[in-house]
């Protein structure tokens, strides 16, 4: 069953901590990406990956870090130094980034929230 | 800079009406449009990619039209259902940032019984 997984669900961080999310696909795609969702806003890009060992950021990556180790597995971390980090975490995949290849795909999400 | 709006941001209809939705985007220079259906609390759900070179797509009782020029696309749903309702997202990816979407703040429907 290919799809992408994210985890955990739910999170909840203490001021000053550092959170790692889980981001996880099985659908063979070389690019990754993560966004940000705040509510009654669109989705607003933070990394992304085009393939293994390579990442870029998005428009809004600052107190945020991101690694590509395997083709699979794309983890976010939240650093302490991201000033407002409450909103919904979405993890999306494509074949490529290039047009043609890009349809995304999206995971379920994970919900931070900072007590 | 691209933007993309979303208009009406909520939507109440009755059982059983044909409905549109709306997305509008600044700039023509888009690749490809995608329609996402959001419910509550989870992740995005991807319904129709249509290509900058096509005028529209059908998947079951969704049809998305694309029209570049005037820099708009809708997304009509016939025969409306309870089981419709969700938030529907829009996002456009150009030919300049292809990696990337923008996306629109999406348009909250409620299907009533």
């Amino acid at each position: 069953d290919g799809g992408i997984t994210q985890s955990p669900k739910y999170l909840f961080r203490k001021e000053g901590q550092n959170v790692t999310l889980s981001c996880e696909q099985n659908l063979n795609h070389d690019a990754m990406y993560w966004y940000r969702q705040d509510p009654g806003q669109g989705l607003r890009l933070i990394y992304y990956s085009q393939i293994v060992n390579d990442f870029q950021k998005g428009d809004i990556a600052e107190g945020y870090s991101v690694s590509r180790e395997k083709k699979e597995s794309f983890p976010l971390t939240v650093t302490s130094a991201q000033k407002n980090p409450t909103a919904f975490y979405l993890c999306a995949s494509s074949i490529a980034v290039e047009a043609h290849y890009n349809e995304q795909f999206f995971g379920p999400g994970t919900r931070l929230t900072v007590l | 800079k691209q933007e993309v709006t979303q208009i009406p941001a909520a939507l109440s209809v009755p059982e059983g009406e044909n409905l549109v939705l709306n997305c509008s985007f600044t700039d023509s220079a888009i690749y490809n449009l995608q329609w996402f259906r959001q419910d509550p609390g989870k992740g995005l759900t991807s319904l129709l990619l249509i290509q900058s070179s096509q005028r529209e797509q059908t998947s079951g009782r969704l049809n998305a039209s694309l029209d570049k020029s005037s820099g708009r696309s809708t997304l009509y749903i016939a025969a409306s259902q309870p089981g419709d309702s969700a938030t529907y997202l829009c996002a456009v990816s150009s030919w300049d940032s292809s990696y990337k979407l923008i996306f629109g703040s999406g348009t909250r429907l409620l299907v009533r019984p």
